[in-house]
């Protein structure tokens, strides 16, 4: 299976500020023949199932605002909020669709400073 | 707006059958080319993936949990059902049934999902 590890485990930003959460998986997610990387976003409020945000590792889902990013290629990767509002206080988490089983990290808890 | 709701017990003895079944409203189980999920979430932990069925029957389980899972899905009532069966207590976690998208069977994304179900395994 492929190991999704996620960096920090919590994150502390103020309002207005930009979020960064970091992925790094143990091998390339990275489809060479549609140089598509399978990697998802999903946000994970109190009590809600998780909604996803990114997929294609940078394609926003509908609806999801713009201050909502998705970068990276190969093994790293990265989600940025860039202007930090209230209703973005959640766990953040990345999943590889590149091979089955699809895996999920551990989680990014991101709170207001 | 696709809307997805997981129902069934929320407590079950070990050794036993763990039965959860998910109704899907705002569109058919059968159109679209989508498969169907379950998952499940550990405290603390993000979700792990259990397997995916297509309307057709087609079922695909993750490795590690193959030899205990069945999933099934009866279009007439629009609802997808999992069985785990020999529960122990590491299987209490919240269940969720999801909708899945993607290129191909098994490159796939999760775009709606439940509200979810605590299932505990305890006597």
């Amino acid at each position: 299976d492929i190991v999704m590890t996620q960096s920090p485990d919590s994150l502390a930003v103020s309002l207005g500020e930009r979020a960064t959460i970091n992925c790094k998986s143990s091998q390339s997610v990275l489809n060479s023949s549609n140089n598509k990387n399978y990697l998802a976003w999903y946000q994970q409020k109190p009590r809600q199932p998780p909604k996803m945000v990114v997929y294609w590792a940078s394609t926003r889902e509908s609806g999801v605002p713009d201050r909502f990013s998705g970068s990276g290629s190969g093994t790293d990767f990265t989600l940025t909020i860039s202007s930090l509002q209230a209703e973005d206080v959640a766990v953040y988490y990345c999943q590889q669709y590149y091979s089955t089983p699809p895996t999920f990290g551990r989680g990014t808890k991101l709170e207001i400073k | 707006q696709v809307q997805l709701q997981e129902s069934g017990p929320g407590l079950v003895k070990p050794s036993q059958t763990l039965s959860l079944t998910c109704t899907v409203s705002g569109g058919s189980i059968s159109s679209g080319g989508y498969y169907w999920s379950w998952l499940r979430q550990h405290p603390g932990k993000g979700p792990e993936w259990i397997g995916n069925v297509f309307y057709s029957g087609s079922t695909y389980y993750n490795p590690s949990l193959k030899s205990r899972v069945a999933m099934s899905v009866d279009t007439s009532k629009n609802q997808f059902s999992l069985n785990l069966i020999s529960v122990t207590a590491a299987d209490t976690a919240v269940y969720y049934c999801a909708r899945t998208r993607g290129p191909t069977v098994t490159n796939r994304v999760f775009d709606y999902w439940g509200q979810g179900s605590l299932v505990t395994v305890s006597s």
